[in-house]
């Protein structure tokens, strides 16, 4: 059975830092394409970034240089590094299981608020 | 980038009755059309892709149809657990892929 499991959201500072993870189980995050998007309170859903099975990553223009994607192999565990974060990143944050067309799988999110 | 827009923003429908949600791409993106259901405080869930096939799990009274710019989301008969918003979401162009603003469907 697939699982993705988010952990790392927090209430953090403008300017501050956070790691957000996805653990997964029931397949091989290496071997997949996977996605995050995050949901604003109230709001609809935004993509935010995917990393290929190849290990390329891509970003929306709101988070790039400030987003880092990366992953774990051994830990088959997918990471989003947000830096610079600003009062506009606050969300719930999902990994997902990216088809290349489709998200077929979906974590339960994180909240991440950023707040003074 | 693409540009979905779902229609209408709330629809209220009696239980056992039959839901239309509509979703329209800002240009022709063949048949590259998903839908997902999300439910309040839970993650959203792949109904639909391709728009009309259905996802593993989705009861046959879940259709999807359309192709071009224009789609159609059907509920057959309205159970109460089928309550929820519905986004569609583009994948013809893949960077970024673009999620509808969603359907609120409640009880009449």
């Amino acid at each position: 059975e697939v699982q993705l499991v988010e952990s790392g959201g927090d209430l953090v500072q403008p300017g501050g830092s956070l790691r957000l993870s996805c653990a997964a189980s029931g397949f091989t995050v290496s071997t997949n394409y996977m996605t995050w998007v995050r949901q604003a309170p109230g709001e609809g859903l935004q993509w935010v970034s995917v990393i290929y099975s190849g290990g390329s990553t891509y970003y929306a223009d709101s988070v790039k240089g400030r987003f880092t994607l990366s992953r774990d192999n051994s830990k088959n565990t997918l990471y989003l590094q947000m830096n610079s974060l600003r009062p506009e990143d606050t969300a719930v944050y999902y990994c997902a299981v990216d088809t290349a067309k489709y998200l077929a799988y979906w974590g339960q999110g994180t909240l991440v608020t950023v707040s003074s | 980038e693409i540009v979905m827009t779902q229609s209408p923003a709330t629809l209220s429908v009696s239980p056992g009755e039959r839901a239309t949600l509509s979703c329209r791409a800002s240009q022709s993106i063949s048949s590259t059309l998903a839908w997902y259901q999300q439910k309040p405080g839970q993650a959203p869930r792949l109904l639909i892709y391709d728009a009309s096939t259905r996802a593993t799990g989705i009861p046959a009274r879940f259709s999807g149809s359309g192709s071009g710019t224009e789609f159609t989301l059907t509920i057959s008969s309205l159970q109460s657990e089928d309550f929820a918003v519905y986004y569609c979401q583009q994948y013809n162009d893949w960077l970024p892929i673009t999620f509808g603003q969603g359907t609120r469907l409640e009880i009449k």
